[in-house]
């Protein structure tokens, strides 16, 4: 079967860095994307990684490795407006997006 | 329009009648897609299209139906409610089955 875990939620203080853990088993795998979901809202596309490695983007960067099949986001600086649910996808072999349950980060002053 | 609209955005229904969710995107995507959302679990996909005249079953099919007759429509049908379909559903686009997906704001439904 296909399967990915994140944790269910995390907590982290305004300023501080956290790092969000997404671990994956799928039939194949074609990149694997965050997102970002406030509570009643929209998933918003945050980053995608297809080959190992960092990827950085401001004050989000995102880690990959095939082989250990895990993918970390990683938010610096945080800000109140970065609570939210954190979506890690895995794109399979037939080219749709198995999606993991969500993490919820609370940020707190 | 600017981007993804979906209608209606909440919607309380009878079960066993018929609904049809709305879905439209002016991006000229070729790729679209229907997911429901429920708590505690992941986005699961129902239907999609990779282009304009063709459709494809997701994880959860059942119960639902699509049709793309053009690039920019994806209406989603359900038959005959059940309360199981609960849920809120998110229609998305993508330029091709292998870029990012961009998601319209969802429609809240509730089956009683």
């Amino acid at each position: 079967g296909q399967n990915i875990d994140q944790p269910t939620e995390m907590t982290a203080t305004e300023g501080a860095i956290v790092q969000i853990n997404c671990t994956y088993q799928t039939s194949g795998f074609n990149g694997l994307f965050w997102y970002q979901q406030h509570a009643g809202e929209a998933p918003t596309f945050l980053s995608y990684n297809v080959l190992d490695g960092l990827e950085e983007k401001g004050r989000f960067s995102s880690f990959l490795s095939r082989s250990k099949g895990y993918s970390y986001l990683l938010l610096k600086e945080l800000q109140m407006k970065d609570s939210a649910s954190y979506l890690c996808a895995v794109r399979d072999s037939n080219y749709q997006l198995i999606w993991g349950a969500g993490t919820k980060l609370i940020i707190k002053p | 329009i600017a981007g993804i609209t979906q209608a209606p955005t909440s919607q309380i229904l009878a079960a066993g009648r018929r609904m049809t969710l709305r879905c439209t995107q002016d991006m000229r995507h070729n790729a679209m897609y229907w997911y429901r959302q429920d708590l505690g679990l992941g986005l699961r996909l129902i239907h999609y299209s990779n282009t304009a005249g063709t459709t494809g079953k997701g994880e959860v099919p059942d119960g639902y139906s699509v049709s793309r007759a053009n690039t920019d429509d994806f209406p989603l049908t359900l038959a005959s409610a059940v309360p199981s379909q609960t849920s809120v559903y998110f229609c998305a686009s993508s330029e091709d089955n292998y870029n990012e997906q961009f998601f319209g704001p969802g429609t809240r439904l509730t089956v009683l």
